[in-house]
């Protein structure tokens, strides 16, 4: 079984900083998938990032990375420059043997 | 549109009445997934399928029934609902279960048992 955690429920920001949210995972699958999802105040899943198993480097998309850190098994999302709109519910989450694990959330606060 | 529709998306309930859940994709997706969402909990896989015919439990399946007739529909049944299941219905599908292809998500059902 695969399990996936996040340990901060709430992180605050000030904008145009960077902020990292942390992710943890433990699966005995050799071949695994991580992500985050965005979910802001309307409660739609909003696709961020994919980070495969097998993949050498850490995924990029805009401002947002993953910070891929297989021996440590963490799957960290990095956010640079905050903006006010990236205020939201954040997941962690993973792919494992066709079943798709999510992480408790992390509530992130951008402040002006 | 292409995409996951949940059916109904707000519903009332009354402990010991039953319901079902529609979720349908048009994308011909393979996988399938049931999900609820609790303050602190995060999303908790409740049952999914990983093709027309077939189901499989998830990490909270009591209380819960499914049913994949069709590769289109995923149906969730809740047979005695009960207050401890009011809760945020989300319903999730992928082309095989690797998030190489995606997962689309519909935009869930809010459920209140009272």
């Amino acid at each position: 079984a695969q399990k996936i955690t996040q340990t901060q429920p709430g992180m605050f920001v000030q904008e145009k900083e960077a902020v990292t949210l942390d992710c943890t995972y433990d699966t005995s699958d050799p071949s695994y998938g991580l992500f985050w999802y965005k979910q802001p105040s309307s409660g739609e899943m909003i696709f961020l990032i994919y980070q495969g198993s097998y993949d050498q480097q850490n995924a990029t998309e805009g401002r947002y990375s993953l910070n891929f850190q297989k021996a440590r098994k963490s799957a960290n999302l990095v956010i640079s420059a905050s903006q006010l709109g990236d205020s939201a519910m954040y997941f962690c989450g993973g792919t494992s043997y066709g079943k798709l694990t999510f992480g408790q959330g992390t509530i992130l606060t951008v402040h002006p | 549109n292409a995409g996951v529709t949940q059916t109904p998306k707000f519903r009332v309930l009354k402990t010991g009445q039953s319901m079902t859940l529609l979720c349908a994709q048009d994308m011909n997706h393979e996988y399938m997934y049931w999900y609820r969402q609790d303050p602190g909990m995060g999303l908790r896989l409740i049952h999914y399928s990983v093709g027309e015919g077939t189901t499989a439990k998830g990490e909270v399946p009591d209380g819960y029934n499914v049913s994949r007739l069709k590769k289109q529909n995923f149906l969730l049944g809740l047979e005695s609902a009960a207050p401890s299941q009011t809760s945020v219905y989300f319903c999730a599908s992928s082309y095989a279960g690797d998030f190489g292809y995606g997962y689309t998500f519909g935009s869930g059902t809010r459920l209140t048992v009272v």
